[in-house]
């Protein structure tokens, strides 16, 4: 089964800095989304990027798929304490269903 | 538009009561919903797929008796967790779609945290 693995699994950077995380999947997908989520907390919505998209943009947010490489990557400009979460992808599973496969997340901690 | 709210957000019970959770597509139609089960510092997992009007698709080892699922109308699914025990603790977190006519995308609940005590 398909399953979208982020990189790094944790990271650590100063308030202001910017924050890369990165998302490979297995199978061919038309869209991933980006999720956030607090500790103890709920999923909030970042962003979709469909397969025919290449960046999209939201506030300090920056998301890029690369299908031919499997990849998508999630970019927070100028991070704020306040970022400080676990980010996963989710991509939709095999053709026909509409299952979501998970990714095993990133833990962003900000430090002010 | 595509939002899905849960209900209740938390709850806690005792040992061998029932807890019914909600999952609501508030903007659509949704003929497809998803259950996912999160443990503490771990990814989602599926549980099952939640079509309207049919029953409902397990994931391998997940108790179908022990989670009952119902989606009764387009807009709304429930999971059931009966005679809940401790190792029921869990955020449980739906998904609802599809939203697009082209792509098949799900939108999520924003969870459901469950104690068992």
């Amino acid at each position: 089964s398909q399953q979208g693995e982020e990189d790094p699994q944790a990271l650590s950077i100063q308030e202001g800095e910017n924050a890369t995380m990165n998302c490979s999947y297995k199978t061919s997908i038309n869209n991933l989304q980006w999720y956030r989520q607090n500790s103890g907390r709920g999923l909030v919505h970042l962003i979709l990027i469909r397969s025919n998209e290449r960046e999209k943009h939201s506030g300090r947010l920056r998301v890029t798929l690369d299908t031919s490489k499997k990849s998508s990557s999630l970019l927070i400009t100028a991070s704020r304490a306040a970022d400080t979460a676990s980010y996963f992808c989710a991509t939709p599973g095999a053709s026909g269903t509409y299952k979501y496969i998970f990714g095993t997340g990133t833990r962003l901690k900000v430090l002010a | 538009g595509a939002v899905v709210s849960q209900h209740p957000s938390w709850v806690i019970c005792k040992s061998g009561t029932s807890v019914k959770i909600e999952c609501r597509s508030l903007d659509f139609q949704a003929t497809t919903m998803f259950w996912y089960r999160q443990f503490p510092k771990q990814s989602l997992m599926l549980m099952a797929t939640s079509n309207e009007g049919s029953k409902a698709t397990y994931e391998q080892g997940v108790e179908k008796d022990k989670f009952l699922i119902n989606h009764a109308s387009l807009t709304l699914s429930t999971l059931t967790v009966t005679s809940a025990h401790p190792e029921d603790s869990s955020f449980y977190i739906c998904s609802a779609g599809p939203w697009g006519r082209l792509y098949n995308e799900q939108f999520f609940g924003p969870g459901t945290r469950l104690t068992v005590l």
